[in-house]
């Protein structure tokens, strides 16, 4: 059973830092790896996609990376603002899945001006 | 601007009561999904519907009830079987993309039900 994990929980930065979030899988087996950003108490919002035969997305300051053989997928976030800060969270697509994705729990983040 | 609407934004209900929760998406998406969050844990599935008149259960749809009866609309009723139903929920939806796993999932603002 695929399970999703994101290490640490939490995490807080001075402003101006390029900082990585992590995400691990335990299936290799899957069609694409999702970033998302969800601020307090709202929806989710897309940020990357990331289909199983490419090995990163870029948009902006952001640059998502997948390694499936070793169950990995890192969110680079370069030139951190205090805009930044939320929860960041990953989810997973399994080969078969019909349209479920597991989730992680997310990583809160706070960028400190 | 198209997107998902949720509503209420917050809701309260007394222990045995049934509650509805809608979501109105104007995307033209023929996939809608039900989550619920819950502190610390990642989102789970509760529904999901790929086609008018049709949906299926998630991992956690005992004590839960959904409708599709358009392609706009996909309410979730949480009914007095659900035991613990204080949590985030969330709607979404997605085109059916010819490629499996290439829908993009857009989100709607959630709703946050406490019982009292």
């Amino acid at each position: 059973k695929q399970e999703v994990t994101q290490i640490p929980a939490a995490l807080s930065v001075p402003e101006g830092e390029n900082l990585v979030l992590n995400c691990s899988f335990t299936d290799s087996a899957i069609y694409n790896l999702q970033w998302f950003r969800q601020d307090p108490g709202k929806g989710l919002t897309s940020l990357l996609l990331i289909q199983s035969s490419q090995r990163e997305q870029t948009s902006g300051r952001l640059n998502a990376s997948l390694d499936k053989s070793s169950g990995r997928s890192t969110l680079y976030i370069a030139a951190s603002q205090p805009g930044d800060s939320a929860t960041y969270l990953c989810a997973v697509k399994g080969v078969g899945s019909n349209y479920q994705l597991i989730w992680g729990a997310g990583t809160k983040l706070i960028i400190k001006p | 601007d198209g997107g998902i609407t949720q509503s209420p934004k917050y809701l309260f209900r007394k222990e045995g009561q049934n509650v509805t929760l809608s979501c109105e998406q104007n995307l033209n998406h023929d996939a809608m999904y039900w989550y619920r969050q819950d502190p610390g844990q990642g989102l789970r599935l509760i529904y999901y519907s790929q086609i008018v008149n049709d949906f299926q259960k998630g991992d956690i749809a005992e004590g839960y009830s959904v409708s599709r009866e358009k392609k706009e609309s996909f309410p979730l009723t949480v009914t007095s079987a659900q035991k613990n139903p204080t949590a985030f929920y969330l709607c979404a939806s997605s085109t059916l993309a010819r490629v499996q796993g290439a829908n993009v999932l857009t989100f709607g603002a959630g709703s946050r039900l406490t019982v009292l």
